[in-house]
């Protein structure tokens, strides 16, 4: 397995401003991605994070509202830009392993007024 | 087709009994189905996962099922217990598409003692 951990662990957010959640993971991993959950919903893929080059992002996310970084194997960022409230979800990210299993980490709970 | 349909929503098991989640898909390029157990404020699990080669994989009181032919496969908890009162997604991946995981809807789990 892998432990991740994320900050911050939850925050509140005024309207228009920006958060980074910083993703950490124990061990180098080739793949790490980037997941929103929305109040009691499932997971959908944000992009995925690569180490040395832009971030894949899925269709309906840009990188204008979601830049992401990857310096090393170990870490990544997901900034969440111009917050509305419509952002207001759990962010997670995940890590995968051998055997394409992937880890997540705790998530941060982001509320924006 | 990338879809992974999950049912039901909800579900309600008495102690000792057997829960029962059910998933379909419809992309057949799909090569790996985990299953993920959720519990309040806390990021997925990784519970157990199959690939499309076996029909079962057991593992404690937690066994996948998989019907290949008829691109379904499910989740069944043997000897609930109120400790496995969680939402469980199912999702599916595939090699091709770097082994991002889509997800189906999740089940809420209720194990009464």
């Amino acid at each position: 397995s892998a432990v991740i951990s994320q900050k911050p662990s939850r925050d509140i957010c005024q309207r228009g401003t920006s958060l980074t959640i910083q993703c950490q993971v124990d061990s180098q991993v080739t793949m790490m991605f980037w997941y929103r959950q929305q109040p009691g919903q499932s997971l959908t893929l944000i992009a995925t994070a690569n180490q040395g080059s832009e971030a894949t992002y899925e269709s309906g996310f840009v990188i204008d509202k979601f830049p992401i970084s990857r310096p090393n194997l170990t870490f990544s960022t997901l900034t969440v830009s111009n917050m509305s409230p419509e952002d207001s979800s759990i962010y997670l990210c995940s890590v995968e392993k051998q055997g394409n299993e992937q880890f997540f980490g705790p998530g941060t709970r982001l509320t924006v007024l | 087709q990338q879809q992974v349909k999950q049912s039901p929503q909800s579900l309600i098991v008495q102690k000792g009994g057997i829960s029962i989640i059910n998933c379909a898909y419809e992309n057949t390029a799909f090569d790996y189905f985990p299953w993920y157990q959720q519990f309040p404020g806390k990021g997925p699990a990784l519970l157990i996962a199959i690939r499309p080669d076996v029909s079962e994989k057991k593992e404690g009181r937690f066994t996948i099922s998989f019907n290949k032919s008829a691109k379904q496969f499910s989740l069944h908890i043997m000897d609930s217990q109120p400790g496995d009162s969680a939402t469980y997604f199912c999702a599916a991946s595939m090699e091709d598409s770097s082994y991002k995981l889509i997800f189906g809807s999740g089940t809420r789990l209720l194990v009464r003692p």
